[in-house]
């Protein structure tokens, strides 16, 4: 079973338009997740990160995600996006077991149209 | 700008041939993690250095090898390359003993491989 599920592959938005990717992921053990960024030809950048505490993380270019324990969910949003916004995002999990490992989902485009 | 550099950032080998990837982390990331991506997916973890010991391996085969060096630099290894080996090859590094501590993870902008 996947670990991390991202279920859109793409996600068309208007510019200036709110955005929500999905994710939801699969573990009998704590967690940590994560979202990254990869903009065309670049690596990956963190968005933000959630390792315990308060439940909605913001992150950085007016992103935010919230944890939902009960529906194995951290998804991410943003109110209002712009045609910079347009990238791949990834989703990523760290089990709290014996394995020390980052596991990604497959990423969600998001493409902002005019 | 993440302090993480790849090199060399385009290559091309021929199916059978072995192939040498080059990460420079920052000063004081004592781990360092590879990942394949292939295109289209998500980055895959392929194993991970502490103080030049690996303490972490993916799914990955044994033609897969690294080294990791005590002046912050690391290699990936791949021996007998196949055409599904084509790929980017991302080197990440952060601060402290593997990853579950929470730091930060900082990736290179990556290397791409095609097998011909």
């Amino acid at each position: 079973a996947q670990s991390v599920t991202q279920l859109d592959s793409q996600v068309p938005v208007f510019e200036e338009a709110p955005v929500e990717l999905r994710c939801n992921y699969s573990s009998s053990v704590s967690v940590y997740l994560f979202w990254y960024v990869q903009y065309p030809n670049q690596g990956l950048q963190l968005l933000l990160k959630y390792l315990s505490g308060s439940t909605l993380v913001k992150g950085i270019n007016g992103f935010e995600a919230e944890f939902n324990k009960s529906q194995t969910s951290f998804h991410l949003r943003k109110p209002s996006v712009h045609i910079s916004d347009t990238a791949e995002y990834f989703c990523a999990v760290i089990k709290m077991n014996r394995d020390d490992k980052i596991i990604f989902g497959k990423g969600t485009r998001l493409h902002i149209l005019p | 700008e993440t302090g993480v550099t790849q090199s060399p950032t385009h290559l091309i080998k021929t199916r059978g041939q072995q192939v040498t990837l080059r990460c420079s982390s920052q000063s004081g990331h004592n781990t360092v993690s590879w990942y394949q991506q292939a295109l289209g997916q998500g980055p895959q973890f392929i194993f991970q250095y502490y103080r030049e010991e690996e303490n972490g391996r993916g799914n990955f085969p044994p033609r897969f090898s690294g080294l990791q060096f005590p002046n912050y630099s690391s290699e990936l290894n791949v021996n007998a390359l196949e055409l599904d080996d084509s790929a980017l090859y991302l080197c990440a590094s952060s601060p402290g003993k593997g990853l579950r501590d929470g730091n930060t993870i900082y990736f290179g902008e990556g290397s791409w491989l095609t097998v011909v």
